[in-house]
């Protein structure tokens, strides 16, 4: 499974656009970029999955360059609502294999 | 309509006692999982099971025995606890087959081992 680096922590102010990137550098050819949510004392959210180039639904934006050693997660306009752990993985087009999170990155929506 | 759900929610019992956690899912998938987050708020994947079929166990000490009697149940049984496994426990649910990145999570059971 590629290994995934993502920043521990970020602050925003209400109403700004937040990027959080994360690097996969073994990506392999058959991976999937997924982006989770998690709230205090809450299960993971599934928030948005990719391949490549880009992709958007209403939460979010997922932005892959075409190398894919990295990716993206761009939350427009964020709310104090927004505050949660944000996990990068990279899932195997293989099935069944089970989710490995990281550390993931703490955001710390500010009024 | 709650798609995964676990019970208990809290549960505070003293070492060596014997706990369950149950949890059932409505979204008629046929993988489901048991995922522990400790204090450091690290999320691990314990066991995964795939109609009712275990596929995954990560090292968890036998202590844990999961049992799935449909495919929409997965509980987990704790024998003999010990004080690391004061632990959130988040039970999960996806579809089977590839690129299924997109799990389900329950709102996860607080176990306080005192």
């Amino acid at each position: 499974l590629a290994k995934t680096t993502q920043p521990i922590s970020m602050d925003s102010y209400e109403g700004q656009e937040v990027n959080i990137t994360c690097s996969h550098n073994n990506i392999a050819t058959n991976d999937y970029i997924t982006w989770y949510q998690q709230f205090p004392s809450q299960g993971p959210r599934f928030i948005i999955q990719g391949y490549k180039t880009k992709v958007t639904n209403e939460v979010a934006s997922l932005f892959i360059p075409a190398d894919r050693k990295s990716s993206t997660l761009s939350l427009p306009r964020v709310s104090l609502s927004d505050t949660a752990v944000y996990y990068c993985l990279v899932v195997p087009y293989s099935g069944n294999t089970p989710l490995v999170f990281g550390k993931g990155t703490r955001l710390s929506v500010i009024a | 309509d709650t798609a995964v759900s676990q019970t208990p929610k809290y549960l505070v019992t003293q070492m060596g006692n014997d706990k369950s956690i149950k949890c059932e899912q409505n979204l008629g998938h046929d993988t489901m999982y048991w995922y522990k987050q400790d204090s450091k708020k690290f999320l691990k994947i314990m066991f995964s099971y795939n109609n009712k079929e275990l596929i995954i166990n990560e090292t968890v000490p036998n202590r844990f025995s999961p049992k799935s009697p449909d495919k929409a149940h997965l509980n987990l049984h704790i024998n003999s606890l010990e004080l690391g496994d004061s632990a959130v426990y988040f039970c999960a649910s996806s579809r089977t087959g590839a690129g299924t990145g997109e799990l389900f999570f329950g709102e996860g059971s607080r176990l306080t081992v005192l």
